[in-house]
């Protein structure tokens, strides 16, 4: 079965530092990956997807993220973290048009 | 105007009750979903649509039921709302049917407390 992990619940960072989402994946096949950030009381946004081709996914607001296929991994990360980036992430893999989701990770950028 | 949009945005209600939950879009995508998200378990699929004859049941479809009224519009029922079905919920929606791999665009979300 198709499955997605985040290992952390909740990640602290300084702002200014940089920062690591987590996530790793089990798939058949291709994986197609996505990642998404909701902010409070808000629905989730996309950030980014990988589908094929360049390792390294830049997104928007400053994020990227790097699909390892022998790590199974496709972490989120961005150079140099903001306040306004505090909010609960979410890693995703498609399935036949369907994601299947992780459980999320709560990103807490500190002053 | 928002590209998804859900209503109610807030529900209170009694157990036994039958709520319908509704969603919108303008965005003229094919591919509809209902999703619940809980504290701790992410979001699960209710529902989905790929088009207006196409239902299909998702990871906990099992007291909820939904009715795709045209390609914009998709439905959620609680035929008899119990209070574990307290939780926020979204519609989503992605592509067109010849598309692949698209990201879902979620609505503002529905949050329903069964008391």
């Amino acid at each position: 079965a198709q499955s997605v992990a985040q290992p952390e619940d909740q990640v602290n960072v300084a702002e200014g530092n940089p920062l690591t989402v987590k996530c790793t994946y089990s798939v058949s096949g291709n994986p197609y990956l996505f990642w998404y950030v909701q902010y409070p009381n808000r629905g989730l946004q996309f950030l980014l997807k990988y589908i094929t081709g360049d390792n390294l996914v830049k997104g928007s607001y400053g994020f990227e993220a790097e699909f390892n296929k022998s790590q199974t991994s496709f972490h989120l990360k961005k150079p140099s973290a903001l306040v306004s980036d505090s909010a609960l992430y979410f890693c995703a893999v498609d399935s036949n048009y369907q994601l299947i989701w992780g459980a999320g990770t709560k990103l807490i950028i500190k002053p | 105007d928002a590209d998804v949009t859900q209503t109610p945005r807030n529900r209170i209600t009694k157990t036994g009750k039958r709520i319908m939950l509704e969603c919108s879009q303008t965005k003229g995508h094919d591919r509809m979903y209902w999703y619940r998200q809980d504290p701790g378990l992410g979001l699960r699929l209710i529902y989905y649509s790929f088009d207006v004859k196409d239902i299909n049941k998702g990871e906990i479809s099992d007291g909820y039921s939904v009715s795709r009224q045209a390609q914009a519009k998709f439905s959620l029922s609680l035929e008899s709302a119990i209070p574990n079905q307290t939780a926020l919920y979204f519609c989503a929606t992605s592509g067109r049917l010849a598309d692949a791999y698209n990201e879902q665009f979620f609505g503002p979300g529905t949050r329903l407390t069964v008391l």
